[in-house]
């Protein structure tokens, strides 16, 4: 039982850099989120997808950019990294996005920028 | 503007007393709220959740209470036990249709139960 999968675990990128985090999930959920945790912070919703091809963004979309070609896939892509995006990224999914249906974590990308 | 407030950052209990943690919001908008688990180096984990037409939901150990008027909600774990240390996240979804289930979180307190 996967759940939802995220690669890799840890990263350090340089300023400029740019990278794709991972994300795939196995419950055939529909609804995808991205979210970011800083250090003493909740977490931060960055894009959200409600289907294969429907994406939008959330609360802090600037500097990333996400698809969703697939039900299992929803990556997370950062074009220019930034010492501000250094963060633990979380992916999570939902069967749907009603009531009180929970939302289901991978384990994080631990990903720094120096 | 922090829509979601966990204002104690950690509590520290003794194995087999009780563990209360607090959460209040500001919007009135929000219909379900959420308690997630976090330990080290995981991602959170579902706990318990409850309507806002509620005012009690118990899971086992697991109690959560929302006071409406007040905008507060609380999480009640008894017995602790020191496998409950860990994150506690408060998070509350916005009703409607156009809220595709987005939640918006707390900042967290860190719950240490001492054997």
């Amino acid at each position: 039982n996967a759940g939802v999968t995220q690669t890799p675990k840890f990263r350090i990128l340089k300023i400029g850099q740019s990278m794709t985090l991972q994300c795939t999930q196995d419950m055939n959920h529909n609804y995808m989120y991205w979210y970011r945790q800083d250090p003493g912070m909740g977490l931060k919703l960055i894009y959200y997808s409600v289907g294969a091809g429907i994406t939008d963004k959330g609360e802090v979309p600037n500097g990333y950019n996400v698809s969703r070609s697939t039900t299992e896939d929803f990556p997370l892509r950062l074009e220019l990294a930034a010492p501000s995006q250094t963060s633990v990224y979380f992916c999570a999914s939902s069967y749907s996005g009603s009531g009180g249906q929970p939302q289901h974590f991978g384990d994080g990308t631990r990903l720094s920028i120096l | 503007d922090q829509q979601v407030k966990q204002n104690s950052p950690s509590l520290s209990v003794q194995e087999g007393r009780i563990s209360i943690l607090n959460c209040d919001y500001t919007n009135s908008m929000f219909d379900y709220f959420l308690w997630y688990k976090k330990y080290p180096a995981e991602g959170p984990t579902f706990l318990i959740s409850i309507s806002s037409i509620k005012d009690k939901n118990e899971d086992g150990r697991f109690t959560v209470f929302l006071n409406k008027s007040a905008k507060h909600l609380s999480l009640h774990i008894v017995p602790s036990q020191p496998g409950d240390s860990a994150v506690y996240f408060c998070a509350a979804k916005e009703a409607g249709g156009t809220s595709y289930g987005k939640l918006t979180f707390g900042q967290g307190t860190i719950l240490t139960v001492h054997p």
